[in-house]
């Protein structure tokens, strides 16, 4: 089944800097590459996804990216705000498919003021 | 449009009792996924549901089971609870399956004694 690694597990950035998180997935036939923000305590919200005939999708701060070929995709925050702070997962899964989604391990982002 | 549903929010439950949780998709939406959220494994894919038929399973053992009636609402099972039961559990609902946008509930938190 479908595997996803997700790094780093915790990122501390200065408030105003730029965080990246990665993320790298392990089949191929993946075709739908969703980002989750969860703030202690509740939900996770969908932040923004990306399809694989996209190589890239910006929404205001957030942008995600998505190299096919080398199978990873990368969630990029510009200007970070406190209420950044949450813990962030990537997913995979196969359009079509019934596998459902395959998250990352999350990413700890802490933007320090 | 309101959101997912889940009832209860809180569950406490001692070791070889049985569970049910329930979970409400948007209107209009007909696939539902439960997942298992833990510190430890993360975000886990349980089951799919559409159209009141289970569309894939993941790597849990059979004392978790799920069903969907007619009108999209879902429920889950867990038989003979065990300590390592102890979780969140998320449902998401989606108009569709596959690459549709999936949207998460508050969770139910299963704590097993």
């Amino acid at each position: 089944g479908e595997n996803v690694e997700q790094h780093p597990s915790t990122l501390s950035v200065q408030e105003g800097d730029s965080a990246v998180i990665k993320c790298t997935y392990s089949d191929s036939a993946s075709n739908y590459f969703p980002w989750y923000k969860q703030e202690l305590g509740k939900r996770p919200q969908l932040i923004i996804d990306i399809r694989s005939n996209v190589g890239e999708k910006k929404d205001q701060r957030i942008a995600v990216t998505l190299n096919k070929t080398a199978k990873h995709f990368s969630l990029h925050i510009t200007e970070t705000q406190p209420e950044d702070s949450a813990v962030y997962f990537c997913a995979a899964s196969i359009g079509g498919g019934a596998d459902g989604l395959t998250f990352g391990k999350g990413t700890h982002l802490i933007i320090q003021p | 449009k309101a959101g997912v549903t889940q009832t209860p929010r809180y569950l406490i439950k001692t070791r070889g009792q049985q569970v049910t949780l329930s979970c409400s998709p948007i209107s209009g939406h007909r696939s539902v996924s439960w997942y298992q959220q833990t510190p430890g494994q993360g975000l886990q894919f349980l089951f799919e549901y559409f159209s009141e038929t289970q569309r894939n399973k993941g790597n849990f053992p059979g004392r978790f089971s799920g069903r969907q009636f007619s009108n999209s609402r879902s429920e889950m099972n867990v038989s003979t609870l065990e300590l390592g039961d102890s979780a969140l559990y998320l449902c998401a609902s989606n108009r569709l399956i596959g690459t549709d946008t999936q949207y998460f509930g508050p969770g139910t938190r299963l704590t097993v004694l």
